[in-house]
C-alpha cells in the first residue's frame, strides 16, 4: 500500500550544488504535483503535471525544473541550490485534481 | 489569481471545547473547496470537501459548509480531542491546481 513515495527524506546541500528529488506513485493517477512548505506560508505549488507528457509552472517555479518521466514518476531538480530553497518538499498525485495524496516529504537544508 | 485566507494560529484549546477555523477564498468560476490536515511528521491528508455552493462536507466530527455568498468555508468541530492536534489547511481547486492557505496550528490540551 505504498501510495506516493518520495526520496530522500532528508538532504543537506551546500550553496551551488545540484540534486534531484524523486517521486513515484502507484495509484495510476494522471496528475502529479510538487509543493514546498514554509512556516507561515502554507504550501506553495512549484510545478505540476496534469497528465503524462505535460508540465506547467505553479506559483514559485524559479530555480527548479521538473521531469514527468512516465505516468508513475515526477522528479524535481534544483540545478544550483540556494539557501532560500531550504524547505520541506511534498510530492502529491491525484486523479484530475480531485483528492490529493501526499508523500511524507523531503526536508532540504541548503547551507 | 486564486487565493485562500485562513485565520492565523496557533490555536490552543482544552479537550471537549468547540473549534472554529475561519477560511475565505478568492477565485474565478466555481471552485471546489477542501480542508486538509497534517499530523506531526506526516504529509497532508484530505479531511473533507465540498464541490458546490451550500454543500456541507463532514468527516471525523468536523464540518464545513460552502458559502458562496460570503466566499467562506469555515471548519468546525463541536468537541475536540487531544488527537485532533494538527495543522489544518483550507484549499481550493480550480482546473488541476490546488491553492492552499497558510495553515492553522491547533493544539488540544487534556
Amino acid at each position: 500500500n505504498a501510495g506516493v513515495t518520495q526520496t530522500p527524506k532528508f538532504q543537506v546541500l551546500k550553496t551551488g550544488q545540484s540534486m534531484t528529488l524523486q517521486c513515484a506513485q502507484d495509484m495510476n493517477h494522471n496528475s502529479m504535483y510538487w509543493y514546498r512548505q514554509d512556516p507561515g506560508m502554507g504550501l506553495r505549488l512549484i510545478y505540476y503535471s496534469a497528465s503524462e507528457g505535460t508540465t506547467d509552472k505553479g506559483e514559485v517555479p524559479n530555480g527548479y525544473n521538473v521531469s514527468r518521466l512516465n505516468k508513475r514518476e515526477f522528479s524535481l531538480r534544483l540545478e544550483s541550490a540556494a539557501p532560500s530553497q531550504t524547505s520541506v518538499y511534498f510530492c502529491a498525485s491525484s486523479e484530475a485534481g480531485e483528492k490529493l495524496f501526499f508523500g511524507s516529504g523531503t526536508q532540504l537544508s541548503v547551507l | 489569481g486564486d487565493s485562500v485566507t485562513q485565520m492565523e494560529g496557533p490555536v490552543t484549546l482544552s479537550e471537549e471545547a468547540f473549534l472554529t477555523i475561519n477560511c475565505t477564498y478568492t477565485a474565478t468560476g466555481y471552485p471546489s473547496l477542501f480542508w486538509y490536515v497534517q499530523y506531526p511528521g506526516e504529509g497532508l491528508q484530505l479531511l473533507l470537501k465540498a464541490t458546490k455552493a451550500d454543500d456541507k462536507g463532514s468527516n471525523k466530527g468536523f464540518e464545513a459548509t460552502y458559502r458562496k455568498e460570503t466566499t467562506s468555508f469555515h471548519l468546525e468541530k463541536g468537541s475536540v480531542q487531544v488527537s485532533d492536534s494538527a495543522v489544518y489547511f483550507c484549499a481550493l481547486r480550480n482546473d488541476y491546481k490546488l491553492s492552499f492557505g497558510a495553515g492553522t496550528t491547533v493544539t488540544v490540551r487534556a
